[in-house]
């Protein structure tokens, strides 16, 4: 069975960095895809990026600029990093595994999620 | 960027009911479509991918359907556990995008 658990710090002020580590169970991290999704208090889903092959990644454009993901192989994890953090960031952040089904891609496997309150 | 727009918001139903809940892109995405369930405290659940395949171990009254621009989420007899937050996903193109939601809530 895949498991994936979110860990990282609950509060960050504002114009700090966010880091996220996702550890992961039952799957290896270099033969899969993995991903950062978040949802903000009350509102949607939001995809941030997902990372392929322990290095080729793609990101929302809308955050690229602001957003890192990484793989550690020797540790099955997978990391977020999100620079610059305002309080529209705080979020439940959740780690997932990407299933590409021919053209379709789609998220199989999550984590619990984890809330991230930006905050001074 | 592919918008996914929801609908209904919400939704109040009781146990044994049949519900429908709607979502529709702004550009056609075949059927690069999937539905999610979410639960406070809980992981979220795949339902259906690719519109219409029933993820291995969902029940089956859950059905997915359309094609285009405009698809469905059937529930044909609902149980105490369906009671949840709905979300549609779309996968044509990057960013992968979201709709709003439907938050069904018992009656």
């Amino acid at each position: 069975q895949v498991q994936l658990q979110e860990s990282g710090p609950g509060l960050v002020r504002p114009s700090e960095t966010l880091s996220l580590t996702c550890t992961v169970s039952g799957a290896s991290i270099g033969s899969n895809y993995w991903s950062w999704i978040r949802q903000p208090p009350g509102k949607g889903l939001e995809w941030l990026a997902y990372i392929y092959n322990s290095g080729g990644t793609n990101y929302n454009p809308s955050l690229k600029s602001r957003v890192t993901i990484s793989v550690d192989m020797s540790k099955n994890q997978f990391s977020l990093k999100l620079d610059s953090v305002s309080a529209a960031d705080t979020a439940v952040y959740f780690c997932a595994r990407v299933v590409i089904e021919g053209y379709n891609d789609f998220f199989d496997y999550w984590g619990q999620g984890t809330l991230v309150t930006v905050s001074s | 960027d592919i918008q996914m727009t929801q609908s209904p918001s919400s939704l109040t139903a009781s146990v044994g009911d049949r519900v429908t809940i709607t979502c529709r892109a702004s550009q056609s995405i075949n059927t690069y479509l999937n539905w999610y369930q979410l639960k406070p405290g809980k992981a979220p659940k795949v339902l259906i991918y690719t519109a219409s395949t029933l993820q291995r171990g969902v029940p089956s009254r859950f059905r997915g359907s359309g094609s285009g621009t405009d698809f469905t989420l059937t529930v044909t007899g609902l149980q105490p556990e369906d009671f949840a937050l709905y979300y549609c996903q779309q996968s044509d193109s990057i960013p992968y995008t979201f709709g709003q939601g439907t938050k069904l809530e018992i009656k």
